[in-house]
């Protein structure tokens, strides 16, 4: 069984720029969130993919956007990048539609330095 | 979804039981109890989930007092590798997200 992977590992752009991270989601696995965490603090929910479709979004601007693939992978993107955006991306991937409520596991994430 | 208290910090010697608490006293009914935990900059791993009943995986054991207020995450034999961040997460069945609180930060002693 292969895990959550996401690349880059390390990324560094500077204000203004635009950047995507991708997320390859656990075999089996048809949903993909999307967590940004702070230094110092938990991770906080951005959006999940189902299906294709966003499927829940937390507080976040919409620069922040994503896709899903057939294939289950996905992409976050964030436009117009702040100081502030600096932090770990994480992906989880889970299984809608067993009947039971999904578990999210996470992925290494990548580390996001704006300057 | 219901808010955790968790305590900072804790330490443990290696090779004691590690017992983490959480108090999760507006819990409801439809609304599960998860443990999350994260090693140093790396991405949060699974540990056990529950409703009701007491849990045991391979990993750890989640007591759920039974008017569901609390739980406690058991480690039985705590190494210096589960040196992590330690999060309990209250989460509606209907959920897409989990909402992570401050955690608790447990540091296994040699």
């Amino acid at each position: 069984e292969t895990g959550v992977t996401q690349s880059p590992t390390h990324l560094i752009k500077t204000r203004g720029q635009q950047v995507t991270l991708r997320c390859s989601s656990q075999s089996g696995h048809n949903t993909v969130s999307w967590y940004q965490q702070a230094l110092g603090q938990g991770p906080q929910f951005i959006f999940q993919y189902y299906r294709e479709e966003e499927n829940g979004r937390g507080n976040f601007p919409p620069r922040f956007s994503g896709l899903q693939f057939p294939n289950y992978s996905s992409e976050l993107n964030v436009n117009a990048l702040e100081l502030d955006d600096s932090a770990l991306y994480l992906c989880a991937s889970s299984l809608i539609g067993t009947g039971d409520q999904e578990t999210q596991y996470f992925g290494p994430g990548t580390r996001l330095l704006v300057l | 979804d219901a808010k955790t208290t968790q305590p900072p910090s804790m330490d443990c010697a290696e090779g004691r039981a590690a017992n983490l608490p959480c108090n999760h006293s507006t819990i409801s009914g439809n609304e599960y109890v998860y443990w999350y935990r994260q090693i140093h900059s790396q991405g949060p791993q699974y540990i056990i989930h529950g409703l009701k009943n007491n849990e045991t995986n391979e990993m750890a054991s989640l007591i759920i007092t039974e008017d569901r207020k609390s739980s406690t995450l058991i480690l039985p034999h705590a190494t210096l590798r589960d040196t992590a961040v330690y999060y309990c997460i209250v989460r509606n069945r209907s959920a897409r997200q989990l909402t992570f609180g401050s955690g608790t930060q447990l540091t296994v002693l040699p």
